[in-house]
């Protein structure tokens, strides 16, 4: 699976809009790009994932560029329940069948009252 | 719906014991995922199965046994436990990593020291 890199850490402050980077140079046309996030002690929670278009949920927005090199995850307002570790997956639909993620080092998110 | 329940939460095991991580999952997946994570890492993926009878490694099996015979169950065996198998794991399990429901469930975690 093609490798991400993302910023260490970021912060933002409650109730603004945090937009998460991940670079992924080297992204193949079967690759989706997913985003886990993992809270304090907690096992990682699924976000969003997209291929090419951009994405809305609940939760998140998920924009991709237009060569899909990099993508951003979008928080719109965070709060400090948003703080936690995110990470930027990509997983290969044809070649990676088993559904395996490769999880990164991450971004850790803080975020300030 | 319980998700995906890990036992025990907690162990401390002495180097050269053994011990079994039980993950279950009650929401009639098929594809079923072990990681360990290190402090202050990503998760490791240690071994996985795609269905009941069905199982392969990740990328780090070594010390680690698994067993698939059922769909909810999806044991991890530790033989001969070494200080280097400290650590967090994680059992997670999806429905089918196809494109519109490709979501995996995690476990809230079992955290393994070895002394």
């Amino acid at each position: 699976d093609a490798k991400t890199t993302q910023p260490n850490s970021m912060e933002s402050n409650e109730e603004e809009p945090v937009h998460l980077p991940c670079n992924h140079s080297t992204i193949s046309g079967t690759d989706y790009i997913h985003w886990y996030r993992q809270l304090p002690s907690q096992g990682p929670e699924y976000v969003i994932h997209g291929l090419t278009s951009n994405v809305n949920n609940r939760m998140a927005s998920l924009a991709i560029a237009e060569d899909r090199k990099s993508s951003t995850l979008i928080l719109h307002r965070a709060t400090l329940r948003d703080a936690a570790v995110y990470y930027c997956i990509l997983r290969d639909m044809i070649y990676n069948q088993g559904g395996k993620l490769i999880f990164g080092q991450g971004t850790e998110l803080s975020v300030k009252p | 719906n319980a998700g995906v329940t890990q036992t025990p939460k907690f162990r401390i095991l002495k180097i050269g014991q053994s011990m079994t991580l039980q993950c279950a999952q009650d929401m009639n997946h098929n594809y079923m995922y072990w990681y360990r994570q290190d402090p202050g890492m990503g998760l490791k993926l240690i071994y996985y199965s795609v269905g009941a009878g069905i199982t392969d490694k990740g990328e780090v099996p070594n010390g680690y046994n698994v067993s698939r015979s059922t769909t909810e169950d999806f044991p991890l065996r530790l033989e001969l436990a070494a200080p280097s198998q400290t650590s967090v794991y994680f059992c997670a399990s999806s429905y089918y990593p196809g494109d519109d429901t490709d979501t995996q469930y995690f476990g809230p975690g079992t955290r393994l020291t070895v002394l």
